[in-house]
């Protein structure tokens, strides 16, 4: 399967735990989106890298949520002392974007669940 | 600022019969659009997308979807539902010009086909 890869598919927490999602983009993708999903609404975009670089971030990324993409390849989404309001499914996302513009498809990977008891 | 609004949230149609599921939007510059599907517990599947060109777009699985500027609006289409089509449709933009990668999602509409 050559697909955006997620690991875990579902996480259970208790408040204040940290916790910490993977994301395997597409090869050869450069770019890499973390987005948040709540039940009965759309994704919401969290942050985005090219290659390696954290290129925007959303004012949803609180001080307790970090991500890193420390190799252009892989990322990791940290979120750090949970609380129950972070409950949401996390979607990652690629795709080959070009030197200018922004008409490049975003492909997804199949969420983590996250659960903040 | 960059919006999409989805004015339904389920569509109910008969197998067989067309089926259209209504997008709306706003940007500052001008629009990119997509067109993406979830089924449950899944993550989102590309369905097609618009840049510039033919204002009729044509995608996976027998969608297409008309971009129509004067109404800020792409509406997907299907000549014939059927039964497997029934899922969750988000519209989203980005707006090509912002110089940002943010793809800003609907609310999304439910599906459902009526054997």
């Amino acid at each position: 399967d050559t697909g955006v890869s997620q690991d875990p598919r579902h996480k259970i927490t208790k408040r204040g735990q940290n916790v910490t999602f993977r994301c395997d983009p597409i090869s050869e993708h450069n770019r890499l989106y973390w987005y948040r999903q709540t039940l009965g609404q759309g994704p919401e975009f969290l942050t985005y890298f090219q290659n390696e670089a954290q290129l925007e971030k959303s004012r949803l990324l609180s001080d307790r949520f970090s991500a890193e993409r420390p190799k252009g390849s892989f990322s990791t989404l940290e979120i750090q002392r949970t609380e129950q309001g972070d409950s949401a499914m996390y979607l990652c996302a690629s795709s080959l974007g070009g030197l200018a513009g922004a008409t490049d498809t975003q492909y997804f990977g199949p969420g983590t669940r996250l659960t903040v008891l | 600022a960059q919006s999409v609004a989805q004015p339904e949230d389920q569509v109910n149609v008969a197998e067989g019969n067309p089926l259209t599921v209504k997008c709306t939007y706003s940007v500052s510059g001008n629009p990119y659009l997509f067109w993406y599907v979830q089924y449950p517990n899944r993550g989102l599947q590309f369905l097609l997308k618009y840049i510039t060109g033919d204002n009729l777009v044509k995608g996976s699985y027998g969608f297409e979807a008309e971009f129509n500027k004067s109404q800020t609006s792409f509406h997907l289409k299907k000549p014939s539902a059927l039964v497997s089509d029934s899922a969750l449709y988000f519209c989203a933009v980005r707006d090509i010009l912002g110089g940002y990668q943010k793809v800003t999602f609907g609310t999304g509409t439910k599906l459902q086909v009526i054997p």
